[in-house]
């Protein structure tokens, strides 16, 4: 089962614009990750929060985590058309070392 | 350096043919993950091994699925007696410690298997 859910399942905007997707869990965690993807293929590494983290910068990304409410939001400022992707968020527990859960995804396409 | 490499990158077979997938970890992490990505499930973890053990192979599908991993590097995932369900892409990742130790999983591009 995913213990990730993201919403929204696709997104569409603008160059330039920003884009937020959301991801809620079930269980508590040890941390949690961001990937992207591009054509279905390997997924890369875009942010890592630990559960006593609140926030992450990196570059144009901006995650933040709320572990009362189980959420997590992943920000990407002034997107380009570039960032068209698959954006997944994957959870660790404590329960399984190793052992990533993800989410659906959101589908993220930046028009030029 | 070098990432994770996996081979081949697709692979057709006949529905009852075994199969072997290969993924080639980063030199020098430890762990090492297998995953399969469908259209109706999406990524589901299969298998996660700590050197050349397996602490949790709590995601292989049936027995039909197993997988090894030798000299704490190169892992196989076979599949026996392929069945049309397991048309997917098979991702590998490797990482320096475990998740739960707070580093990052690399993937490699993927073993797109079809099984006709």
């Amino acid at each position: 089962s995913q213990q990730g859910e993201e919403d929204p399942q696709a997104l569409s905007i603008q160059e330039g614009e920003n884009a937020t997707m959301n991801c809620s869990y079930k269980t508590s965690i040890n941390n949690l990750q961001w990937y992207r993807q591009n054509s279905g293929r390997g997924l890369v590494h875009l942010i890592l929060i630990r559960s006593n983290e609140r926030e992450k910068h990196s570059g144009r990304l901006r995650v933040t985590l709320d572990t009362s409410k189980k959420s997590s939001s992943l920000l990407i400022t002034a997107s380009r058309a570039a960032d068209t992707a698959s954006y997944f968020c994957a959870t660790c527990s404590g329960t399984s070392y190793g052992k990533l859960t993800f989410g659906q995804g959101t589908i993220l396409t930046v028009h030029p | 350096g070098a990432g994770v490499s996996q081979s081949p990158s697709n692979k057709v077979t006949e529905k009852g043919k075994d199969v072997e997938l290969r993924c080639d970890p980063i030199s020098g992490h430890t762990a090492l993950y297998w995953y399969r990505q469908s259209l109706g499930q999406g990524l589901e973890f299969l298998i996660y091994f700590q050197g050349n053990s397996a602490p949790d192979k709590s995601g292989l599908p049936s027995d039909r699925f197993s997988a090894e991993r030798t000299g704490g590097s190169v892992s196989t995932l076979t599949i026996q007696r392929t069945q049309q369900e397991d048309s997917a892409v098979y991702l590998c990742a490797s990482s320096l410690v475990p998740a739960g130790d707070s580093y990052e999983q690399y993937f490699g591009p993927g073993t797109r298997l079809t099984v006709t």
